[in-house]
């Protein structure tokens, strides 16, 4: 069965700190979709990254990276200087491509992981 | 108007009544999707709608009645309402199910009475 895994359930750091964040997924598919998205304060949840199963190597974005291990079946997060505008809270989330019963277009978000970053 | 976008951003009902919540999207996207987002569990996948078609319905109650009409608009009535469904409501749309990023509106924030 499909799961996502966010074991923080929420982080609190300095600025300038480098804070990561934890994402474990469970699947039973070969390819799968893996996802991180930023809800802000103001409610609205903002992509950050798509992965593909194939693709493993590690991708960095500004301050931002993102490291895929399908041996662990984790896909974390690191915010590189934390800034306090990263203050938010973090989903990982998986889809599968396949049909079965129902689950197309299923995408199964973790808990979320509250950030908050003190001046 | 660029994005995903809802309207109303906030709504207080009664149990008795009858509104609906409007989603549209300027992507040029195929693929809708309606969320409910409560407090203390994690965003919860509603309705799916790919070019116009419902492809997933997760067990929501009858009293909430998605509608599609076109690929950029999606519609969600809500009638005899509970106060537990009061949740922040999110929008999204992606090129294709599953396998794209979704971009979401800002969300409709429903109080229920």
């Amino acid at each position: 069965a499909q799961k996502v895994t966010q074991a923080q359930t929420e982080i609190s750091v300095v600025e300038k700190e480098d804070v990561t964040l934890d994402c474990v997924y469970e699947t039973r598919d070969t390819t799968y979709y893996l996802f991180w998205y930023k809800q802000p304060p103001s409610g609205e949840l903002v992509f950050l990254i798509r992965r593909n199963s194939f693709d493993e190597q590690n991708e960095i974005s500004g301050r931002y990276s993102w490291n895929f291990q399908k041996s662990t079946s984790s896909f974390n997060f690191t915010i590189t200087a934390s800034q306090v505008v990263d203050s938010a809270v973090y989903f990982c989330a998986l889809s599968e491509e396949r049909w079965a019963g129902g689950s197309q277009g299923n995408l199964i978000f973790g808990k979320g992981t509250k950030l908050s970053v003190k001046p | 108007e660029t994005g995903v976008t809802q309207t109303p951003r906030h709504l207080v009902m009664g149990m008795t009544n009858k509104k609906s919540l409007k989603c549209e999207q300027h992507l040029g996207h195929n693929a809708m999707y309606w969320y409910k987002q409560s407090a203390k569990k994690p965003l919860e996948l509603m309705f799916v709608y790919s070019l116009e078609e419902r492809v997933e319905n997760n067990s929501v109650p009858s009293r909430f009645s998605p509608e599609c009409p076109n690929s950029s608009h999606l519609f969600l009535h809500l009638h005899t309402l509970q106060p537990e469904d009061s949740a922040l409501y999110l929008c999204a749309s992606s090129q294709e199910v599953a396998v794209d990023e979704q971009y979401f509106g800002p969300g409709t924030r429903l109080t229920v009475t």
